[in-house]
Parts: structure tokens; sequence; C-alpha cells
């Protein structure tokens, strides 16, 4: 089983449209989350930490569920800005924060 | 503004060849990571570095491979004889003191190796 699984998609979806994302993690003892986002041949950027409690930045909300070793993210009304490739990210149970990413799943929104 | 760069931002090198990438902190940090994504593939984690040594490496990080702080600010990466596969995108990634479990990241280097 891969370490943080995620559907490549792509998903195509019109502007203004709500989408969700969906990952999963294989080592329980895992304790941080987070999306990051990535942009064609540029660094990944943190889009948000995701906690138990679930969280909400603006249009962006990030669930957890420990139960199911499952994180989502859900985008409220897409804009044309929002197509990129969202990376589901865990950090590696134990002391030097070593990030393990998922392959991520691509995202076009469109007019 | 980057709170990191990276340079080169694209490297060319003949397989065999050495190379020695470059992560430059805006600000002191103790925490550096070098992850590599090869095109189309996922970002991979390369190896960790705190205090002036290195705390954790991947499998990937063989007897090519070295990483360094010369001067107490740069922070290099160093591959010595670059292979075809070798070819990818080399991130630098710092934490914030803040937050130590989030990890910032640099523009890059694309390394190609010919």
């Amino acid at each position: 089983r891969k370490e943080v699984e995620q559907d490549p998609g792509p998903f195509n979806v019109p502007e203004g449209a709500t989408v969700a994302f969906n990952c999963t993690y294989s080592n329980s003892a895992s304790q941080s989350f987070f999306w990051y986002r990535q942009d064609c041949r540029k660094e990944p950027k943190l889009l948000m930490s995701v906690y138990s409690s679930g969280n909400e930045d603006g249009r962006f909300t990030a669930q957890l569920n420990r139960a199911s070793q499952y994180i989502s993210l859900l985008i409220r009304d897409s804009k044309l800005s929002d197509s990129a490739t969202y990376l589901c990210v865990v950090k590696s149970p134990g002391g030097y924060n070593k990030l393990i990413f998922g392959a991520g799943t691509r995202l076009a929104v469109h007019p | 503004e980057p709170e990191v760069t990276q340079t080169p931002s694209h490297q060319v090198t003949q397989m065999g060849q050495e190379v020695i990438l470059r992560c430059v902190p805006i600000s002191n940090h103790l925490y550096f990571y070098w992850y590599r994504q090869i095109l189309g593939q996922k970002v991979e984690f390369l190896v960790s570095f705190y205090n002036n040594e290195i705390s954790e490496k991947s499998e990937i990080f063989d007897d090519q491979f070295s990483v360094e702080r010369p001067d107490g600010s740069n922070f290099t990466l160093k591959i010595r004889s670059t292979k075809l596969e070798d070819s990818a995108m080399y991130f630098c990634a710092r934490v914030d003191p803040q937050v130590t479990d989030t990890q910032y990241f640099g523009p890059g280097t694309r390394l190609t190796v010919l």
C-alpha cells in the first residue's frame, strides 16, 4: 500500500463548482497532515494544515478522519486560479519532520 | 519575496559531472530539507539537516549525494557523479520556527543531466 494515496484526476470543473479531493495514508502513527498546492514546474506551496477538528480557510475546508486514515479537501466556488495540482502531505512519525507526499490530484477549472 | 532562494534555477550538466545546488535562507534557520521531484512524479524526501548535521536521509540519498553548510548560511546539495536519472527538480525547504511541523519550499533548481 502506498504511504499516501490520492486520486490523480484530472478533475475538470466549471467556475463556481464545488470539488472535493480525498487522500488516504497508511501509517496510523502519523500526526500532522497538510494540503499543498503545486503549479506546473513550481514549488509546492502550503495551502493549509489539517486538524482533527477540521478547519476552514475561506473557500477551502480540510477534514481528517483518523479512524479511517483519510484526509479531504473541499473547494467551494472554484476560481480559474484554483487550477493546479493539490498534494496531500503527511509528516512521517518521528522527530525530524520528513514529509511524505501523495502524487497529487490535478484540478482544471474552466470558464 | 521567497523565504528561501535557490541557485541556480536551472543547471544542465553532462553525465558523470559533479553539481552543487545551493539553498540560501533569508533568515537564520536550523532545520533544512532537500526533496526532489522527477518530472511527472511525486515529491520525494532526500535528506534533513539539523544544526549542521544530517538528521535523516532516504534510500535515494546514496554515497553520490552530500550536504553541507559551508559558511553557516548557504546550504548545499552536491551530487558527485551525476546520472541521467538524477534529472529532476530539487527543492530546498525550511521549517517555520514558530510552527515546526510546517515546511516552506524554495523555488527549486531544475537539474538536467545529458
